[in-house]
């Protein structure tokens, strides 16, 4: 099984709003990622947890907070975001962080209004 | 900088009429090719990992090839449901961590 899930499917919300995105794998992968996608664009990646800690942060802004409360679940905790924010986050899981392939999830398609 | 480019970046077929898609790369070393199909608001699909120049691998009506600069993706037959936008993904040797750097991708539309 190489089952990525992701919650919820669609959110909207405001620019003063808080809000989670939740992911969750069950295949013992110890690296987990969240990407960002906007329309007919390849993944952008974010952040990268490694044994459920931070290991990448590719200069994200902090109205973007990761959290990985355990080595099957990432959340994307929003705060404060802004209308062009808005697009498809991907979760994705890997065995490891070095040359293995990453399984994504359905993705959560967020509207920022 | 690696480098990833897709061609064509869109790509009509009849049903059944075979075809091919292209990937080149430009990496220091070359970790990992991954190829990845998507459907509109959905998440990529894993396809096929490919580690070394002459690899090839097979699932169902496709076929991904490697060589030390580009790698192709045969498509045997389509079927309307192989309409999709097929990423293709490299990962290098002296990349910090497991970025992957993705080429925009080839919109594969399958006609009945």
């Amino acid at each position: 099984d190489t089952e990525v899930t992701q919650t919820p499917k669609h959110l909207v919300m405001g620019m003063t709003n808080k809000k989670s995105l939740k992911c969750e794998q069950h295949m013992g992968h110890r690296a987990m990622y969240w990407y960002k996608q906007k329309a007919k664009k390849p993944p952008e990646l974010m952040f990268v947890y490694s044994y459920e800690k931070l290991s990448i942060n590719e200069s994200v802004p902090s109205r973007f907070s990761p959290e990985c409360p355990n080595s099957s679940l990432l959340n994307l905790h929003l705060h404060a975001l802004q209308p062009e924010d808005s697009a498809l986050y991907l979760c994705a899981s890997s065995q490891s962080q070095g040359g293995d392939t990453q399984y994504f999830g359905p993705g959560t398609r967020l509207t920022v209004l | 900088e690696d480098q990833v480019t897709q061609s064509p970046e869109a790509l009509r077929l009849q049903e059944g009429e075979s075809s091919s898609l292209n990937c080149s790369y430009t990496v220091s070393g070359l970790r990992g090719l991954f190829w990845y199909r998507q459907d509109p608001g959905k998440g990529p699909e894993f396809l096929f990992t490919l580690y070394s120049a002459g690899e090839e691998k097979e699932k169902e009506r496709l076929k991904a090839t490697l060589t030390k600069k580009e790698s192709f993706l045969h498509i045997t037959a389509p079927k309307p449901e192989d309409s999709a936008t097929y990423l293709c993904a490299v990962q290098a040797t002296q990349t910090s961590g497991s970025r992957l750097t993705f080429g925009e991708g080839t919109q594969l539309t399958v006609n009945p």
